[in-house]
């Protein structure tokens, strides 16, 4: 079975310019989190969705982020405009949750970014 | 409050030891479920184990295993026997949750145990 999906694998971008990471989660898995891997603060959530609807965003850093969920497979996390300190490592991982489920998240190979 | 405390940042041995890595988690709630996952070099986040508050059993798979005590809000991880293989960033999470067992959904990540195992 496919894991969950990420594209790109990295992205080097201008500071000022858009950056749009994508998400396929797992086939029948109802959860989906992005989460933003950097030295200085390790391994923190953003935002997560149960059957495609925002939970939540607390830790969605300010204004230029976004990200949506169209549909059960496909999930976006958008920057604009990039900044420097946005340079991270960003993490999608889905899950089945629900009462007596699993929500074990399972992780896709993350995104590198760089903003110069 | 740090949820969940790896106080080992960096482990080295050499092949073959045996190496416990910590974790040490805080929570209010009753339910709460409790994970390890495994960074290799190559950057992804590979599940290891699920354990529930009320499943006190240490499990056992191959080299591996977990020592959930309530008592001290540990959930240790043994690696017997360590290959080259096992260098990674282990880290270990907690995720709360309701009444009936339902994950809250997010996962509270400690900062990581780095292990390095040398031939």
């Amino acid at each position: 079975d496919a894991g969950v999906i990420q594209s790109p694998r990295h992205e080097v971008t201008e500071m000022g310019q858009e950056v749009t990471l994508r998400c396929k989660p797992i086939s029948g898995h109802n959860s989906l989190f992005w989460y933003r891997q950097t030295m200085m603060r390790g391994l923190e959530l953003l935002i997560y969705f149960n059957n495609n609807v925002p939970i939540d965003d607390s830790g969605m850093p300010e204004d230029r982020f976004s990200a949506k969920m169209p549909n059960a497979s496909f999930s976006t996390l958008k920057i604009q405009p990039s900044e420097p300190r946005d340079s991270a490592v960003y993490f999608c991982a889905s899950s089945v949750r629900g009462y007596r489920k699993s929500d074990t998240q399972y992780f896709g190979p993350g995104t590198r970014l760089t903003v110069l | 409050a740090q949820k969940v405390t790896q106080a080992q940042t960096e482990i080295s041995v050499v092949e073959k030891e045996d190496v416990t890595l910590d974790c040490v988690y805080e929570t209010r709630d009753t339910t709460y479920y409790l994970f390890w996952y495994k960074q290799p070099p190559s950057g992804e986040l590979v599940f290891l184990i699920r354990r529930n508050s009320f499943d006190e059993q240490n499990e056992i798979s191959g080299r591996y295993s977990w020592n959930f005590q309530k008592s001290t809000s540990s959930f240790n991880f043994t690696i017997t026997a360590s290959q080259v293989v096992d260098s990674a960033v282990y880290f270990c999470a907690l995720s709360e949750a309701d009444d009936r067992g339902s994950t809250l959904g997010r996962l509270y990540f400690g900062r990581g145990t780095q292990l390095t195992v040398w031939p």
